[in-house]
């Protein structure tokens, strides 16, 4: 059964501006990752935060986490054409084994 | 670029054939994992192992079978391919240690005609 929920399930944007994604989850985590994948590519991880942490920043990438809410969000700053991509959560559901469980995803588009 | 390869990226193969996805990585990692994913879906584990001679399934029913003779190669074999197997298979490898990414190899887009 899927975990991560993303949403939206799309999202259109001009290049330059900001994207936000969120992820909803069910059980508790150890940690919550977001990857990224290209067209019919494998994924790339962006970032990992574990529970004890509130917030965590890489380059253009922001992510949020809020275990009260069981919530997520993913914020692209300045977005480019390149960042046109599906966006991934996954977590750990508390296991300490490495399995991951990953939502749908959004599917990002940046127009130049 | 993760250090983790599949072969090959595109199989188009008729029923009843049996074929074997291949997934190599040179990062030492004990822990290797096979997900499946259908275009615009979530990935759903279907086979992992923690380290050689270690196999699992995983959470969604697959009629493929695994084996991890070595820590750097785990490949998935299909019997005998159907169209219901169709599918893009993703090989993912990541450190024994808990809060670590996992690395993705490129994947294999299957088509079973």
């Amino acid at each position: 059964s899927q975990q991560g929920e993303e949403d939206p399930q799309a999202l259109s944007i001009q290049e330059g501006e900001n994207a936000t994604m969120n992820c909803s989850y069910k059980t508790s985590i150890n940690n919550l990752q977001w990857y990224r994948q290209n067209s019919g590519r494998g994924l790339v991880h962006l970032i990992l935060i574990r529970s004890n942490e509130r917030e965590k920043h890489s380059g253009r990438l922001r992510v949020t986490l809020d275990t009260s809410k069981k919530s997520s969000s993913l914020l692209i700053t300045a977005s480019r054409a390149a960042d046109t991509a599906s966006y991934f959560c996954a977590t750990d559901r508390g296991s300490t084994l490495g399995r991951l469980y990953f939502g749908r995803g959004t599917q990002l588009t940046v127009w130049p | 670029e993760a250090d983790i390869y599949q072969t090959p990226r595109y199989l188009v193969i008729g029923t009843g054939k049996k074929i074997t996805l291949e997934c190599s990585q040179t990062m030492g990692h004990d822990k290797m994992y096979w997900y499946q994913q259908d275009p615009g879906m979530e990935l759903h584990l279907i086979h992992y192992s923690y380290g050689v001679n270690s196999t699992e399934k995983g959470d969604l029913s697959s009629e493929s079978t695994v084996s991890r003779i070595r820590t750097e190669h785990f490949p998935l074999t299909l019997e005998s391919a159907r169209p219901s197997h169709t599918s893009q298979y993703l090989c993912a490898s990541s450190e024994h240690s808990m809060n670590t990414e996992a690395f993705f190899g490129q994947g294999t887009r299957l088509t079973v005609v």
